[in-house]
């Protein structure tokens, strides 16, 4: 079964350019997720989707931060313009819409971002 | 979302048994413990969930107090592939529920 899929693994852009990650859930999953993490720290949810409707958006910065999951499938994070503070990998990650508690998440690898 | 408390760091032997603790005094009766690992460069991977009684699964094996505020992920001969950040998240009953990761330990193991 394929993974999570991430693009790009890494992007170096300078502060106020607009950089966009995608990600490819397992296919099925109706669940998605974008968690940013900053070096040293834990995973902090920033948006999660059930099929394409936004569940939780509570934490995402939404003056430069955007997200769509278009047809409940793929889904792509936008930064626009970029801080410093952005610099992080940024992971994706799916889970089946499941019964009791069995929404294990599988994540992607991440894509590292860097705000010069 | 209730918390858990986790060692910042571990540091175990390479095909010794390993415990990591998890503090997690305020969790509701609908909580189930979940714990995730996440190896270098790569993102969080599912180890193993429980609610009131012990687990068992390929990779580890999860013992839950009685009263079920704390709990103690165990690898039974760690490998140094075993040497990551490991995470105790409380979640709540509902399968599509997010996760809220803490600082986690990170776990060293010595050849």
């Amino acid at each position: 079964e394929a993974g999570v899929a991430q693009s790009p693994r890494y992007k170096i852009i300078e502060k106020r350019q607009s950089v966009a990650f995608w990600c490819n859930p397992i296919s099925g999953h109706a669940t998605l997720y974008w968690y940013q993490q900053i070096l040293g720290q834990g995973p902090k949810l920033l948006i999660q989707f059930q099929n394409n409707g936004v569940v939780d958006d509570s934490q995402l910065p939404k003056d430069r931060f955007s997200a769509e999951r278009l047809k409940g499938v793929d889904s792509t994070l936008k930064i626009q313009p970029a801080k410093l503070e952005d610099s992080a990998v940024y992971l994706c990650a799916s889970s089946p819409l499941t019964g009791l508690n069995t929404g294990e998440l599988f994540f992607g690898e991440g894509s590292r971002l860097t705000v010069l | 979302d209730a918390k858990t408390t986790q060692p910042n760091s571990m540091e175990s032997n390479e095909e010794e048994p390993v415990h990591l603790p998890c503090n997690h005094s305020t969790i509701s009766g609908t909580d189930y413990i979940h714990w995730y690992r996440q190896l270098p460069s790569q993102g969080p991977e599912y180890v193993i969930h429980g609610l009131t009684s012990n687990v068992n699964n390929r990779m580890a094996s999860l013992a839950i107090a009685e009263d079920r505020k704390s709990s103690t992920l165990i690898l039974h001969r760690a490998t140094l592939r075993d040497a990551a950040v490991y995470y105790c998240i409380l979640r709540g009953p509902l399968g599509a529920q997010k996760l809220v990761f803490g600082q986690g330990t990170r776990l060293t193991i010595n050849p």
